[in-house]
Formats: structure tokens, sequence, C-alpha cells
């Protein structure tokens, strides 16, 4: 079985550039959550998809940041314009439904300069 | 909102021996406790989940809930290196996202 794939794996970028991260979620699955996880803060939900309806979009990461579900299968996370303070792991978690085992993809580690 | 703590926040335990972590939540009406399991470079991935009061154990793993002491905690039995990971607490209710904990870094010393 094919697992949450996410890309890229790392990403640099300047301050001030737009990035787009992407992912793949397990086949079948309704939810999709994007998270961003650094050492001070953990991890913190950025946005939630149910069926490819944006459940929930993070309070105080609604301003520079978009997640978007194209289709079932495919989600992007774009940040626009990006600060140094963005530099963390973004990951993706999927699931059957809410109450279900979230399956993680690996993480984009991204560092902004 | 539901507040997820974790304790401690670091462990180090020899090769062998047992490890315990803590987790603490405030929502009474909890009903789903998971806990998930990070290796260094990875994601996390679902450890295993307890619905009931009481232990349930897989393996060298343990799991044991407490509702009314909004508790719930992880116990590994004969600690191998590779159970070296940051260990995450996660709690929901039906309708709710789940909610994950601090997190309590585990390194067993070969």
């Amino acid at each position: 079985d094919a697992g949450v794939t996410q890309t890229p794996r790392h990403e640099v970028a300047e301050k001030g550039q737009t990035i787009i991260l992407k992912c793949e979620p397990v086949s079948g699955h309704n939810d999709l959550f994007w998270y961003r996880q650094t050492k001070i803060q953990g991890l913190e939900l950025l946005s939630y998809f149910r069926s490819k309806s944006l459940m929930e979009d993070g309070g105080a990461f609604k301003d520079r940041f978009k997640a978007e579900m194209l289709n079932s299968s495919f989600s992007t996370l774009k940040i626009q314009p990006t600060e140094p303070k963005d530099s963390a792991v973004y990951l993706c978690a999927s699931s059957l439904w809410d109450q279900d085992t979230q399956y993680f993809g690996p993480g984009t580690r991204l560092l902004v300069l | 909102q539901q507040k997820v703590q974790q304790s401690p926040e670091s462990l180090i335990v020899p090769e062998g021996g047992m490890a315990s972590l803590n987790c603490t939540f405030s929502d009474r009406n909890s009903q789903y406790f998971w806990w998930y399991r990070q290796h260094s470079g990875e994601g996390p991935k679902a450890l295993m989940s307890i619905f009931s009061n009481g232990d349930k154990k897989e393996g060298r793993f343990t799991a044991h809930l407490n509702k009314a002491s909004l508790y719930v905690s992880l116990h590994i039995k004969d600690s191998q290196p590779s159970d070296s990971a940051l260990y995450f607490c996660a709690v929901s209710r039906m309708g709710y996202k789940l909610t994950f904990g601090t997190g309590t870094s585990l390194l067993v010393d070969p």
C-alpha cells in the first residue's frame, strides 16, 4: 500500500519567496491534514480537509498560508511570502475519518533564509 | 480548547529497562487516545490506541487510561535502541479532530 507522499523533502527559500509543498494522501482516505512541526511549538495544525472541503484553516496561519485540495488525491500548501520564522518541518497526514489513525508523510523540511 | 501535556520532556533509559511516558488532557469528554512515535527524519506513526479505562498491552508496549483522572500513559518494557524516538500522545472525541501533546523524547542507551 502506498503511504502518504510529500514533495519536496527539503526546500530552501529566500525571505519573500513563494513556495508550494505537495502531498498525496493514502488512496481512499477522506480526511487530510497539514501540520507544522518545530521543537518549540511541537505539532501545530495548519489546515484540515474532509472530502476535499476545507473544515479548518488554522487561525494564526491564515494570512500567508493557503492549503488546497485540487482533487481527492492531491493537496498543496502555499506559503506566500515566506519569512525566516516559517523554517520548520511541514507534515501532511490523511485518515479514513476523523477518529481513525492518521497516516503521516515523511515531511518537507523548509529553511527560509 | 483541549490541552494535552506530556511529561517528561525527555527521558533516558538503559537498554532492557522500562520507559514510562505520561500524558494529561483537559477535556473530560475525551474518548479516543493514541500514542504516536516519530523516528528522526520520518513522520509520526501510530503506535497504539486505547479507548477504555484500564490497561491495553501490545507486545512490549502497555497503555494505561484513567479518564476520571484525565491521564493516559505508555510503558515500554525491555526498551531497545530502536525505541529511541519522539513519542506523542493524541486525544480526541467524536466530531473533533485529534489534539497532539507536546512530545517526549526517549533515548535508549545501549
